[in-house]
């Protein structure tokens, strides 16, 4: 079975530190993805990547950046936290599919509440 | 641009009543594909079904049958019976015709099944 995981479950930090979120998946995937979940928005992808330092800005990259330094791990970084980033976060990997359309395969989720 | 609408907040049943969820999306691809994400209290998305836009049948698997409509953008996801498990937010998702596997989600909906 795929598993992804996360590094917290639950995290807090306080506004302007430097916050990272982990992201470790071991099936091997190419594409790698950080969403985050608000309440009436759904999911909305933040950042994706589809190789090991390859990055792309998905549709609310803003104060935001990602690493992708071994295919296994993709980390979501918030340089200086902020209220507004209070939400859960959401990972997910799949296989490198062109066009085919693949399930993604989520891990537990973060939710970070930034005080 | 493209676009998954679920029009349904949230929906509270009693045990043993059917229940169907609305999807409708919007694309100009003409192919596609369509999913139907589970995320109980825990967190984790569950992949529950994937469709192409090829393929218009529908889909019956256990007490979950899944109606998917081209001619109205509908991908209608009907639970049977519904029990105390199946309580959770249900999300629709899109993905469309290129080669990185981003997916277009709707705002979920909410199912409480109560005893």
């Amino acid at each position: 079975d795929v598993k992804v995981t996360q590094s917290s479950r639950y995290l807090v930090k306080r506004t302007g530190e430097k916050v990272f979120l982990e992201c470790v998946q071991d099936m091997d995937h190419e594409n790698m993805f950080w969403y985050r979940q608000d309440p009436g928005l759904g999911l909305r992808l933040i950042y994706f990547s589809y190789d090991v330092k390859m990055k792309e800005k998905g549709d609310i990259p803003e104060g935001y950046s990602v690493s992708r330094e071994k295919k296994e791990r993709f980390s979501l970084i918030l340089e200086s936290a902020s209220t507004n980033q209070t939400s859960m976060y959401l990972c997910a990997s799949i296989l490198r599919g062109g066009t085919q359309g693949k399930e993604q395969y989520f891990g537990p989720g973060t939710r970070l509440t930034v005080t | 641009a493209q676009k998954v609408t679920q029009a349904q907040t949230e929906i509270s049943v009693v045990e043993k009543e059917d229940v169907t969820l609305d999807c409708v999306y919007e694309t100009r691809d003409t192919t596609y594909y369509l999913f139907w994400y589970k995320q109980p209290p825990s967190g984790e998305l569950v992949f529950l079904i994937r469709r192409n836009s090829f393929d218009e049948q529908n889909e019956i698997s256990g007490r979950y049958s899944w109606n998917f409509q081209k001619s109205t953008s509908s991908f209608n996801f009907t639970i049977t019976a519904s029990q105390v498990v199946d309580s959770a937010v249900y999300f629709c998702a899109l993905k469309g015709n290129t080669g990185f596997q981003k997916l277009v989600f709707g705002t979920g909906t909410r199912l409480l099944v109560s005893p």
